[in-house]
Formats: C-alpha cells, structure tokens, sequence
C-alpha cells in the first residue's frame, strides 16, 4: 500500500517566519495529496489540496508544492501568526473512481508559533 | 456546510466489551470512511464502504470489527472484543474534507 513518510516531526518558527513541512509518497499512481490542519482533541481539517496534473497552487499564506518525479511535496505557510500552531498532517490518495478519497496519512509535523 | 456527526463522543468500556460507535453520514454521498487515530500518532485508515458494500479494508480491520448500516443511513462501527491498544480516535469521513468530529475510545 501507499507509504507517506512528513518531515520534520516538530517546527518551531518565530511569527512572522515562513514553516515548511515536506512529504513524500511511494506509490506513483497517487494523484490526490491533501493538506489537514488538527488541533488538539479535533478533527482533521483540510487546508490546501493539490492534484497530480499541477506543480503548483497557493491559497493566501499557504502554498503547496507537488514533484511527482521525486514523489514528493511540501506545504508553505508564509506570514505564520499564533494561531497556526497545530499539527499538520499530508495525505496521499489514490483516486480510482469518481469521489473515492482513500486516505494514507503522514506521521505529522506539531507546529508550534513563537510570539 | 453538510456535517458528519459521530456519536458518542467519549466512549469508555471495559476490555472485552463490545462497543459500537455510530455516525451519520451526508445525505447522497456514496463513499463513506471510518479512520483511527492513536493519541499523538497519525491517522490511519480503516474500512471504505460504497454502495451498501464494504470496498476496502486495511490489515487493521481485522475480525473483531464490522461495519454496518443497519438501518440504511446511519453508520455503525462496531468492535467486538475491545483491547486496549483499541484505544483511540474513531473518525467517520467522506471524500477528503468530511470528517466527523469523532469518538473517543477508551478502553481501561
């Protein structure tokens, strides 16, 4: 099955300073990778997805990349405020139908925002 | 926005106890997910359902759990002799951004 190795498994950043986590996948069918944000004792919550047809995509602060030749992909947080402390999760799907959303998760990354 | 609910959202049993965790799904949606999650460890998939019918199951997913639909909405997940490293996060989920907000279990 699919394996998705994140890194680093904690990040400390000063507000302001920019975060970045970096995932990687095995299987190279996977076409879906989202993006989730948990706080403590909550559900995942997607932030940014990106499919495998782009390299590329930014929602305000956060930004994910996408290298399907190197099976790897990264989340940018730009800007970071106290309120993106959280742990981040990456997922890598294989989506073999219409809405089938499968779900391989990474270990997660605790990131925490210094004032 | 459509909500997955869960119930309960703290469950406490006995090891070797059933429990049955429930969760009602989107309307119309036909994909459906139950996920765990051991405190402080990441979320790992458990069984998909589509169409009334189990479409995938993980090595976690062993004998001891079952999912139904028994009154063909609402989702159980049931776990028939709990074990302690049972203990953890039960999310039920559709697609990629609906999650419930999850069960609790804790088995002592």
């Amino acid at each position: 099955g699919e394996n998705v190795e994140q890194h680093p498994s904690t990040l400390s950043v000063q507000e302001g300073d920019s975060a970045v986590i970096k995932c990687t996948y095995s299987d190279s069918a996977s076409n879906y990778f989202p993006w989730y944000k948990q706080e403590l004792g909550k559900r995942p919550q997607l932030i940014i997805d990106i499919r495998s047809n782009v390299g590329e995509k930014k929602d305000q602060r956060i930004a994910v990349t996408l290298n399907k030749t190197a099976k790897h992909f990264s989340l940018h947080i730009t800007e970071t405020q106290p309120e993106d402390s959280a742990v981040y999760f990456c997922a890598a799907s294989i989506m073999r139908g219409s809405n089938d959303y499968k779900l391989s998760f990474g270990a997660g990354t605790t990131v925490t925002v210094r004032a | 926005e459509p909500e997955v609910t869960q119930t309960p959202s703290h469950q406490v049993t006995q090891m070797g106890q059933e429990v049955i965790l429930r969760c009602v799904p989107i309307s119309n949606h036909l994909y459906f997910y139950w996920y765990r999650q051991i405190l402080g460890q990441k979320v790992e998939f458990l069984v998909s359902f589509y169409n009334n019918e189990i479409s995938e199951k993980s090595e976690i997913f062993d004998d001891q759990f079952s999912v139904e639909r028994p009154d063909g909405s609402n989702f159980t997940l049931k776990i028939r002799s709990t074990k302690l490293e049972d203990s953890a996060m039960y999310f039920c989920a559709h697609y990629e951004a609906f999650f419930g907000q999850g069960t609790r279990l804790t088995v002592v």
